[in-house]
């Protein structure tokens, strides 16, 4: 059974760094991309950007990039989200979907609550 | 990027009732790579449609899809209790992947 699961939620101050991470399980890591998608109240649900896992090429949508860092690593199984200066507008759910390539979003992660507030 | 409109915002309906919901694309794109989602409260969305019509894993076939160019739809032949929830439309063809804002169906 193919498995994502993140890491808990967080509060950060505005300014601070963040890791966020998505471990996958039940199938062989470098099967399937790793999407991060953000849902909000206000704007539903952005997509973020996406990982290979087989070469580390990553794809961010121009909204997030220079913003976040999307990584993974292939010994554990676990793809990264990365913030170097949060803003309270980061504050939403975090989620990690596993993508074939080519297709849509299979596999779900079960969502970080991220919140920035100083 | 490719803009999705969804309507109606919001379904009132009851168990038993058919639901029609609907995904507009600002630009024609392949009909292969339109998804729907289902979203409950505090959970993650989940897969019930991908390239337009095709069911996910698991997925009742009282949920179908439908469309091609720029309009697409979802229809639920008989809503069941657990079926209350919000649905998303989402291209995957064209970067950014966009997602529609969704349609909530609620119980009349």
């Amino acid at each position: 059974e193919v498995q994502l699961v993140q890491s808990g939620g967080d509060v950060k101050k505005p300014g601070e760094s963040l890791r966020i991470s998505c471990k996958g399980s039940g199938y062989s890591f470098t099967s399937y991309w790793i999407s991060w998608v953000r849902q909000t109240p206000g704007k539903g649900l952005e997509w973020i950007g996406r990982i290979n896992p087989r070469d580390s090429y990553i794809e961010y949508s121009p909204s997030f990039q220079g913003h976040v860092t999307i990584s993974d690593d292939k010994s554990i199984s676990t793809a990264y989200l990365q913030w170097n200066s949060l803003q309270a507008s980061d504050t939403a759910m975090y989620f990690c979907a596993a993508v074939p390539q080519g297709g849509a979003a299979w596999f779900w992660g079960q969502g970080t609550l991220v919140t920035v507030s100083s | 990027e490719i803009v999705l409109t969804q309507s109606p915002g919001t379904l009132s309906l009851s168990p038993g009732d058919g639901a029609t919901l609907s995904c507009r694309a600002s630009q024609s794109g392949s009909s292969k790579f339109l998804a729907w989602y289902q979203q409950k409260p505090g959970q993650a969305p989940r897969l019930l449609i991908y390239g337009a019509s095709g069911r996910a894993t698991g997925i009742p076939d009282r949920f179908s899809g439908s469309g091609s160019g720029t309009d697409f739809t979802l229809t639920i032949s008989r809503l069941e209790p657990e079926d209350f929830a919000v649905y998303y439309c989402q291209q995957y063809g064209s970067s950014p992947w966009t997602f529609g804002q969704g349609t909530k169906v609620e119980i009349k």
